[in-house]
């Protein structure tokens, strides 16, 4: 199956800084999406990316596929950006089972 | 919000027991996925069901069953509970290839 791999494992930010969360694949993928998960073990949808670049605020990814990776920037973090993201994908011409990476847990110092 | 509901949101079971977890997709999805998150194992797929039939199994246990129901409701149970069961239990919905959604999950402590 696809292996999905996230970098880097532990990141600490203070406020106001910039990130980029790394995600690549093994395989050509037609499902690639970007989870958050808060706290309080909800998994929130970010982006669903197979290829291309997409924003949604402060936050904006960009799936090179050709080349088997996705990354996702987060702009002037805040404290409630904290907690884990993780990063899923599935094959093409495959059923739509997501593989998720082992996540990147995001600390937000104020 | 998502739009998938599952539940209990907690649930709180004795070793031996069988319990079952139930997930509503968002209006429109024929697709229902179940994922385990565990603290070793990550997050991983279970069972996809597509408009009432069975369509992909992941590493799921035998001692788990899932079944659609004729409403694209969606059931979990697990039986003959371990320790190592504990986990939180996803469900999600979308169509094929396209967007999963999940819901808030349900968080299994077997004692």
């Amino acid at each position: 199956g696809i292996q999905v791999e996230q970098s880097p494992p532990d990141l600490i930010l203070q406020e106001g800084a910039n990130s980029t969360l790394r995600c690549n694949f093994s395989d050509s993928v037609n499902n690639l999406q970007w989870f958050h998960q808060n706290p309080w073990g909800q998994l929130i949808n970010l982006f669903y990316i197979p290829s291309g670049t997409k924003q949604n605020g402060r936050l904006s990814a960009t799936t090179v596929a050709t080349e088997r990776y996705s990354l996702l920037y987060i702009s002037s973090s805040q404290t409630t950006d904290s907690g884990v993201y993780f990063c899923a994908a599935s094959l093409t011409g495959a059923n739509s089972k997501l593989t998720f990476g082992k996540g990147i847990t995001l600390s937000v110092r104020p | 919000d998502s739009g998938v509901t599952q539940t209990p949101k907690h649930l709180i079971t004795a070793t031996g027991q069988r319990v079952t977890l139930r997930c509503s997709p968002r209006s429109g999805d024929l697709s229902v996925y179940w994922y385990q998150q565990s603290l070793d194992q990550g997050l991983q797929f279970l069972i996809q069901y597509y408009n009432g039939e069975e369509r992909a199994k992941g590493n799921i246990l035998e001692r788990f069953s899932a079944q659609q129901f004729p409403d694209l409701h969606s059931e979990l149970n697990l039986s003959s509970l371990e320790l190592g069961d504990s986990a939180l239990y996803f469900c999600a919905s979308g169509g094929l290839g396209e967007t999963q959604y999940f819901g808030p999950g349900t968080r299994l402590l077997v004692l």
